[in-house]
């Protein structure tokens, strides 16, 4: 069974500084993983896509990062801002084509930068 | 482009009444469906997927159904709520293209 960690559970941080947010998976048979940012009482906006053959992608200020064999995916914040506040969640969806490709979510890092 | 609406964001229900949730997907066809339900300081658990017309699986069992009367419609349905079924409910879609998720902005449900 997948299981998705992520660390730290919460972070606070002064305006300007780069951060990075981390997430573990214990299966490796990744077919992707999904970087997702949720605001108070609001849905899921997704950040960033990796597929399993890809080392990173890039958007913004935003660089995810996957090592799929170490079981380990990183998102690097750079030059933070305090609308970056947010929970952020990783999840991964498995190899096989099963339970309708069932995404397995972490519990999220909730962050704030402070002003 | 590709866009999901769910609908209403906000619902107050008092214990053993009924619930319809509805989540819409335009501009794709097929897509497969997701209902998933996030309580207060936990996770997302998935409920119900559809990869198709009729076609549901539950994943939890539990007070709520789910069905897809048309392709891109998928609703969310309930009996009589329990004080259990509170919390916030997110549809999703999966791209069939890029194989990522996009979500939709949900529903606050309280049942008092």
């Amino acid at each position: 069974k997948q299981e998705v960690t992520q660390i730290p559970a919460a972070l606070s941080v002064p305006e300007g500084e780069n951060l990075v947010l981390n997430c573990s998976f214990t299966d490796s048979a990744i077919y992707n993983l999904q970087w997702f940012r949720q605001d108070p009482g609001k849905g899921l906006t997704s950040l960033l896509l990796i597929q399993s053959s890809q080392r990173e992608q890039t958007s913004g200020r935003l660089n995810a990062s996957l090592d799929k064999s170490s079981g380990r995916s990183t998102l690097y914040i750079a030059a933070s801002q305090p609308g970056d506040s947010a929970t952020y969640l990783c999840a991964v969806r498995p190899i096989r084509e099963t339970s309708g490709s069932r995404l397995t979510f972490g519990e999220g890092t909730q962050l704030t930068v402070n002003p | 482009s590709q866009t999901i609406h769910q609908w209403p964001a906000t619902l107050v229900q008092p214990v053993g009444s009924p619930l319809s949730l509805e989540c819409t997907v335009e501009g794709t066809s097929n897509p497969n469906l997701y209902w998933y339900r996030q309580a207060a300081g936990r996770g997302l658990q998935l409920l119900f997927y559809s990869v198709g017309i009729g076609q549901i699986s539950s994943e939890v069992p539990q007070n709520l159904s789910a069905s897809r009367p048309q392709d891109r419609q998928f609703i969310l349905s309930s009996k009589k709520l329990l004080l259990s079924d509170s919390g916030f409910y997110l549809c999703a879609w999966r791209s069939t293209v890029a194989g990522g998720y996009t979500f939709g902005s949900g529903t606050r449900l309280t049942v008092v």
